[in-house]
């Protein structure tokens, strides 16, 4: 199957505890994105990358780190320092040949702290 | 940088009936401006897009107008089906900015069946 494969789709977490988001896309897309998504607030940009061995921070980096060492996979730890972790969180792709500016999403992740 | 308002952020409507979602946004350089909708648990799926050198695209039961001079475009869906119901989010982005995208907040569309 082609496409973005989020995981784990529910995740628990311990107050002060880091977790990784897994994010893995077979379709060949330079850029790849973390966005979060809060109740009635939209999509949030958390960090991008549109070439492997480089990101950038986008408007609510604070708390998070990524890194990009394949072009398929782009993880998102949230860290300690996240003051609201609890959210639904969303991969998405860009680019290839026939680059449209569409951005494909993956399920999406929802992390819940407890 | 880029602001989209998007209204309203819910929206009730009887199956068969129309439903409009407006957005404006504030960047004059943006030229591209995609729909997503949103399923319950599930990613955002682009349903329709425009580009700035159009006024109106249509696909089906949905259309996309774009007035450029006011900064604001929306979306229609006609004869609306129970399975419309979901969160559509409007977006806006230009090269200037790298072809990011700025989402509008989102509108719970409901229909009634």
């Amino acid at each position: 199957d082609g496409g973005i494969t989020q995981s784990p789709k529910y995740l628990f977490r311990k107050e002060g505890q880091n977790v990784t988001l897994s994010c893995e896309q077979n379709l060949n897309h330079d850029a790849m994105y973390w966005y979060r998504q809060d109740p009635g607030q939209g999509l949030r940009l958390i960090y991008y990358s549109q070439i492997v061995n480089d990101f950038q921070k986008g408007d609510i980096a604070e708390g998070y780190s990524v890194s990009r060492e394949k072009k398929e996979s782009f993880p998102l730890t949230v860290t300690s320092a996240q003051k609201n972790p609890t959210a639904f969180y969303l991969c998405a792709t860009n680019g290839g040949s026939s680059n449209t500016g569409e951005l494909f999403f993956g399920e999406g992740s929802r992390l819940t702290v407890l | 940088g880029e602001n989209v308002e998007q209204h309203p952020s819910t929206l009730s409507v009887q199956e068969g009936d129309s439903a409009v979602i407006k957005c404006t946004y504030s960047d004059s350089a943006s030229n591209y401006f995609p729909w997503y909708k949103q399923e319950l648990g599930k990613g955002p799926q682009l349903i329709i897009d425009i580009r700035s050198n159009v006024g109106e695209k249509k696909d089906q039961r949905i259309a996309v107008t774009l007035n450029k001079t006011a900064k604001h475009f929306s979306l229609h869906i006609t004869e609306t089906q129970p399975e419309d119901s979901a969160v559509y989010f409007c977006a806006a982005s230009n090269r200037n900015a790298g072809n990011m995208l700025t989402f509008g907040g989102g509108t719970r569309l409901m229909v009634k069946p």
